[in-house]
């Protein structure tokens, strides 16, 4: 079975352009959650989302949205790139409904953002 | 979720235990404590988690204190591809949402 799948696995962007990263997790997960890990940091959480709803959101600016759609993959959108943008952004996705503890995220390998 | 506090990094020699502390002195009786690693250009793994029992798997053992303020990840047998970042979370199972990571502890295992 495959396991969480993130495109593309690079991208470089101008400052001030916008950028949509995509998600598909694992077959039969409805939870996605979005994380930003910025080099030498852990991953800071950005969304989550669970049966195509938002279900949870961090501490990121209105430039950066997410959605799911009805086959449980996710985008997420980040417009007016900073040089701050830059970083790994990972996809996990999840059996278990929000609430249900951690042991069933699984993490895909990211999209490593770099803007310039 | 409690704070963690973890060493920036470790080595360990191939073969041997590598041992690696956390320190969650703030710790609530209802939280319990999770492991997670990265290794290099992947995403994070779960290893293993607990709520005051020691725990093992596969992978790893869990040796949590009797005051639950401290913890120990225990890899047996490192090999070089244990090498990674070593993650210790602590929250409540069934309320928060999310995955709140620290810097964690970078372990490097040594042929």
């Amino acid at each position: 079975d495959a396991g969480v799948t993130q495109s593309p696995t690079h991208l470089i962007k101008t400052r001030g352009q916008q950028v949509t990263l995509r998600c598909s997790p694992i077959s039969g997960h409805k939870s996605v959650s979005w994380y930003q890990q910025v080099l030498g940091q852990g991953p800071q959480f950005i969304f989550q989302y669970y049966e195509k709803e938002e279900r949870g959101r961090g501490n990121f600016p209105d430039r950066f949205s997410a959605r799911q759609f009805p086959n449980y993959s996710s985008e997420l959108n980040v417009n007016a790139l900073l040089l701050g943008d830059s970083a790994l952004y990972l996809c996990a996705s999840s059996s278990l409904s929000p609430g249900q503890g951690a042991t069933g995220y699984t993490f895909g390998s990211g999209t490593r953002l770099t803007v310039v | 979720d409690a704070k963690t506090t973890q060493p920036p990094s470790m080595d360990c020699a191939e073969g041997r235990a590598a041992n690696l502390p956390c320190n969650h002195s703030t710790i609530s009786g209802n939280e319990y404590v999770y492991w997670y690693r990265q290794i290099h250009s992947q995403g994070p793994q779960y290893i293993i988690h607990g709520l005051k029992n020691n725990e093992t798997n596969e992978m790893a053992s869990l040796i949590i204190t009797e005051d639950r303020k401290s913890s120990t990840l225990i890899l047996p047998h490192a090999t070089l591809r244990d090498t990674a970042v070593y993650y210790c979370i602590v929250r409540v199972a069934g309320s928060a949402r999310q995955l709140t990571f620290g810097s964690g502890t970078q372990l490097t295992v040594l042929p």
